[in-house]
């Protein structure tokens, strides 16, 4: 129980595209999700956390124009990378929690995005 | 703010020795802490956790005890097989909220 998928899981995409990353609950009902980004030998940084059907809060320094995320329902959240950028590319982690205290999170296999 | 200092890795180990990998904290009050463990293609996965001061989480021969006074949760395990080469994350979650803030991650490699 408690998987989370996320599609795709790797994307190459061109400098100045949009690129969405889907991040699915797929065996519960998920209150909050969260997204990360990881870049190689580094900690998982937390970008935003999201409640489903109200806007998300992001972390510090995090240009929410550039990182969209919409949490349409409560298995489903997404990530829009708009007008990307190489040093966009990372590894983006996602993750949902149900549940109270101490709301234990369950991790997505993570999305590889890397802009050419 | 807070955060979590792990060991750096890769911590290369023979199968059935014994392993450690630090890890000590920084944050107020009293946090939860967790070790998450993400095994290669795989996301990240609860290994055990301790909400409380001298509790001690355990799961799959893995150990680790909340030590308030050291503010360490050093994760241990007794005999490591080659099915344990991972990375491993340290954790912390402050009482009331839903975020983590993680540790860098240590990889473990067991030879046979």
């Amino acid at each position: 129980g408690a998987v989370v998928s996320q599609h795709p899981s790797w994307v190459i995409c061109k400098s100045g595209t949009s690129v969405k990353i889907e991040c699915r609950s797929l065996d519960f009902q998920a209150t909050t999700m969260f997204w990360y980004r990881q870049f190689p030998k580094q900690s998982l940084m937390l970008m935003a956390t999201s409640n489903e059907g109200s806007k998300a809060t992001y972390e510090q320094g995090v240009e929410k124009d550039k990182f969209l995320i919409n949490h349409a329902s409560l298995t489903l959240s997404t990530l829009t990378v708009t007008s990307a950028h190489p040093e966009d590319s990372s590894f983006y982690i996602c993750s949902a929690s149900v549940g109270a205290d101490p709301y234990e999170q369950y991790f997505g296999p993570g999305t590889r995005l890397t802009v050419t | 703010g807070d955060s979590v200092t792990q060991m750096e890795g890769p911590v290369t180990l023979s199968e059935e020795a014994f392993l450690t990998i630090n890890c000590t904290y920084t944050a107020t009050g009293y946090p939860s802490l967790f070790w998450y463990v993400q095994y290669p293609g795989e996301g990240l996965q609860l290994l055990l956790k301790a909400t409380k001061a001298d509790d001690k989480g355990s799961n799959k021969g893995f150990e680790a005890t909340y030590r308030k006074e050291t503010t360490s949760f050093h994760l241990e395990k007794g005999s490591v097989q080659v099915s344990d080469s991972a990375v491993y994350f340290c954790a912390l979650k402050a009482t009331g909220y839903s975020t983590l803030t993680f540790g860098k991650g240590t990889m473990l490699l067991v030879s046979p």
